[in-house]
C-alpha cells in the first residue's frame, strides 16, 4: 500500500538546523510531487514548498526562502526537508504529503520542537 | 500575499447538514481541496478538484463551488465527523509556489 514514513521527532536549539526525511512505498517515486506543510501546536496547515522527485526541482513559500532546502534520494525513495536558523516559532509537527489531485497521502508528522 | 477565509467554527446536531465555506479571489480560476484532520492525526483529502470525493471518502461528503466561495458539505452528520477542517487552492499565478490553506474551521457535533 501507498505509505510515506518519516524520521523521528527531533529537539533542536535556536540558531540550528534542522533534516526531516520521509520515505515513500508502494509507488513509483518519481511520478508524483511531494509537498512539506507544518502544523504549529494548535495552529492552522501551513504550506512550505513542494519538490519533483523526478528532477529535484522545488518551489518554495515566500515565507521560508532562504531558510528551507528540500531534497530527494530516488535510490532510496526518500525526500528530505532541512529548515535552518530555527526559532522557537518554528516548534510544529511537519508532514510530507503526496500530491495527486491533492495532497492524497500524508505521513505520519514529525514533531520539532525548538527550545534553548 | 493570498488568502482562503473559512469561518473558525461550525456547530451541527447529528443527522443535520453542515455546510463550510471558503472564499478566496482565485477560486473562479483554481481548484478547491478539503482535508479533515481529527486530534493527534495527519490530515485526510475529503474533497479534490472543488467536488470530487477520493475512493473510500462516505458519499455524505460533497464539494461545490460559486464564484470566489467553495463549500464542503456533510449530509446527515455524524459524531465521527467532529473535526477541523481545511480548504487549500492556489493563487493565480497557477504554479505550485502559490499553494495556500485556509485557516480552517472546526465541526463540532453537538
Amino acid at each position: 500500500q501507498v505509505q510515506l514514513v518519516q524520521s523521528g521527532a527531533e529537539v533542536k536549539k535556536p540558531g540550528a538546523s534542522v533534516k526531516v526525511s520521509c520515505k515513500a512505498s508502494g509507488y513509483t517515486f518519481t511520478s508524483y510531487y511531494m509537498h512539506w506543510v507544518r502544523q504549529a501546536p494548535g495552529q492552522g496547515l501551513e504550506w512550505m514548498g513542494i519538490i519533483n522527485p523526478s528532477g529535484g526541482s522545488t518551489s518554495y513559500a515566500q515565507k521560508f526562502q532562504g531558510r528551507v532546502t528540500m531534497t530527494r534520494d530516488t535510490s532510496t525513495s526518500t525526500v528530505y526537508m532541512e529548515l535552518s536558523s530555527l526559532r522557537s516559532e518554528d516548534t510544529a509537527v511537519y508532514y510530507c504529503a503526496r500530491e495527486s489531485f491533492g495532497m492524497d497521502v500524508w505521513g505520519q508528522g514529525t514533531t520539532v520542537t525548538v527550545s534553548s | 500575499s493570498y488568502e482562503l477565509t473559512q469561518p473558525p467554527s461550525v456547530s451541527v446536531s447529528p443527522g443535520q447538514t453542515a455546510r463550510i465555506t471558503c472564499s478566496g479571489d482565485a477560486l473562479p480560476k483554481q481548484y478547491a481541496y478539503w482535508y479533515q484532520q481529527k486530534p493527534g492525526q495527519a490530515p485526510v483529502l475529503v474533497i479534490y478538484k472543488d467536488s470530487e470525493r477520493p475512493s473510500g471518502i462516505p458519499e455524505r461528503f460533497s464539494g461545490s463551488s460559486s464564484g470566489t466561495t467553495v463549500t464542503l458539505t456533510i449530509s446527515g452528520v455524524q459524531a465521527e465527523d467532529e473535526a477541523d477542517y481545511y480548504c487549500q487552492s492556489a493563487d493565480s499565478s497557477g504554479t505550485y509556489g502559490g499553494v495556500v490553506f485556509g485557516g480552517g474551521t472546526k465541526l463540532t457535533v453537538l
